[in-house]
């Protein structure tokens, strides 16, 4: 089993709608929680992260974490075109080296 | 303040021939990393400097694959001989201090095609 497992899309949705982004992972150990949004023929930008249970809300964008079923979301409100992009959850590994464990990425289109 | 550099920004080789990839980090981060996407995937770390020093390349392919740091600024990641499986983007990243929860800043990578 892999320990970071997202479903890859892609997802399609009109400009205006929530997203709901999700990543589940396997290791219970893992304490934070990361979102990176990755344009098109760019390196990944880290969005959001989050440490153990509970929500973090930064403008149009809320990271969710629940530890109790290592599942973490990103809900994106009143979506734009401009968040069409690849979203990657990821999660830091062994302890102080900093390390990612990244997701396979979902690819979101959001329509005019 | 300036991002990560990296080039050159495509490669195509044949397979069998070497390739070296550049990172200028940005000033004064002492992490650098390397990571490999391949296509529909998500970054996957071969290579951890801090400073000049490597900490952490478990998941480098040594055969055939070699990362220096030598002033501790700026790295090169190389592969020879390539193979078609290399074929994905090679990702710089830096941060200032390496912990988990630190912001990795991505350079825009560098595509290299394997034929």
């Amino acid at each position: 089993q892999k320990e970071v497992e997202q479903d890859p899309g892609p997802l399609s949705v009109p400009e205006g709608a929530i997203v709901s982004l999700n990543c589940t992972y396997s290791n219970s150990a893992f304490q934070y929680f990361m979102w990176y949004r990755q344009y098109s023929r760019k390196g990944p930008e880290l969005l959001m992260y989050t440490y153990s249970s509970g929500n973090k809300e930064d403008g149009r964008f809320t990271a969710q974490v629940d530890k109790s079923s290592k599942y973490i979301s990103l809900f994106i409100r009143d979506s734009q075109p401009s968040d069409s992009a690849t979203y990657l959850c990821a999660i830091p590994y062994g302890g102080s080296q900093g390390n990612l464990i990244f997701g396979k990425g979902t690819k979101l289109s959001v329509k005019p | 303040e300036a991002g990560v550099a990296q080039s050159p920004r495509y490669k195509i080789i044949e397979k069998r021939q070497s390739v070296a990839f550049w990172c200028n980090p940005i000033s004064g981060h002492a992490t650098l990393y390397w990571y490999q996407q391949i296509l529909g995937q998500g970054p996957k770390l071969l290579i951890q400097f801090q400073n000049n020093g490597v900490v952490d390349d478990s998941q480098l392919p040594k055969d055939r694959f070699s990362a220096e740091r030598l002033k501790g600024v700026d790295s090169t990641l190389k592969i020879q001989p390539a193979k078609l499986e290399d074929s994905a983007v090679y990702l710089c990243a830096s941060s200032s201090s390496g912990t988990g929860t630190e912001k990795l800043f991505f350079g825009s990578g560098t595509q290299l095609s394997v034929l």
